[in-house]
């Protein structure tokens, strides 16, 4: 059982280049999430997926799109990466129910350059 | 909106107790939650407590929640090293499939020996 796993662990852009960053859990879970952190800006939603087949915005998700490919798996993908999107993106999966435990993969460190 | 806030910084000597504080705007929210990011790493669920509870006790951790003042606190028994990390608090917002969780911007909390 991995959990959440992530790919890549690092990554290097142009400004311009485009990129999927893959995201996969193993605990059957309905509800995926794609995150970014920055310095103090604590964790912001970009988008994510109540279940297979429906994806919504979050809190942030201009210059990103996403898909849910099945249940397994939530990709994120950025089609022109600019600077700002310079960050360390998360992705997370959660149980169903009342109790809202969240599984956190390691994350992606991207630099925009 | 909804609004989740906490200290940033907070530094204590190893052996003593930490206590770390978070205000939260949603008196709906149904449980509240405390997750762990150690350096290099995604989050983990810490310890969380349904909004009917005054106060979870779990090992060295201590959560009050005041329901009336919308704070929560933790508070971690004689700290060790190993607890230097990131502390997030988070909320519940939203119902059904759109529940989401809203985070504070976390409390980088540094063990001194």
């Amino acid at each position: 059982n991995a959990g959440v796993t992530q790919t890549p662990k690092f990554q290097v852009l142009k400004t311009g280049q485009s990129m999927t960053l893959q995201c996969a859990q193993d605990m059957n879970h309905n509800s995926m999430y794609w995150y970014r952190q920055d310095p103090g800006m604590g964790l912001r939603l970009i988008y994510y997926s109540a279940s297979e087949g429906t994806t919504d915005k979050g809190e942030v998700p201009n210059g990103y799109n996403v898909s849910r490919l099945n249940k397994r798996e939530f990709s994120l993908r950025l089609e022109s990466a600019a600077p700002s999107q310079t960050s360390v993106y998360f992705c997370a999966s959660r149980t169903a129910g009342a109790h809202y435990e969240q599984y956190f993969g390691p994350g992606t460190r991207l630099t925009v350059t | 909106g909804e609004d989740v806030e906490q200290s940033l910084f907070l530094s204590v000597r190893e052996g003593d107790s930490s206590v770390i504080n978070c205000t939260y705007t949603d008196s709906s929210s149904t449980y509240l939650y405390w997750y762990k990011q150690e350096p290099g790493a995604g989050l983990q669920l810490l310890t969380y407590i349904f909004s009917n509870m005054d106060m979870k006790q779990d090992q060295r951790l201590t959560v009050l929640l005041n329901k009336k003042d919308k704070h929560l606190s933790l508070r971690i028994a004689d700290t060790q090293t190993g607890d230097s990390a990131i502390y997030f608090c988070a909320e519940t917002s939203g119902a059904g499939n759109n529940r989401k969780l809203i985070w504070g911007l976390g409390t980088s909390l540094a063990v001194n020996p």
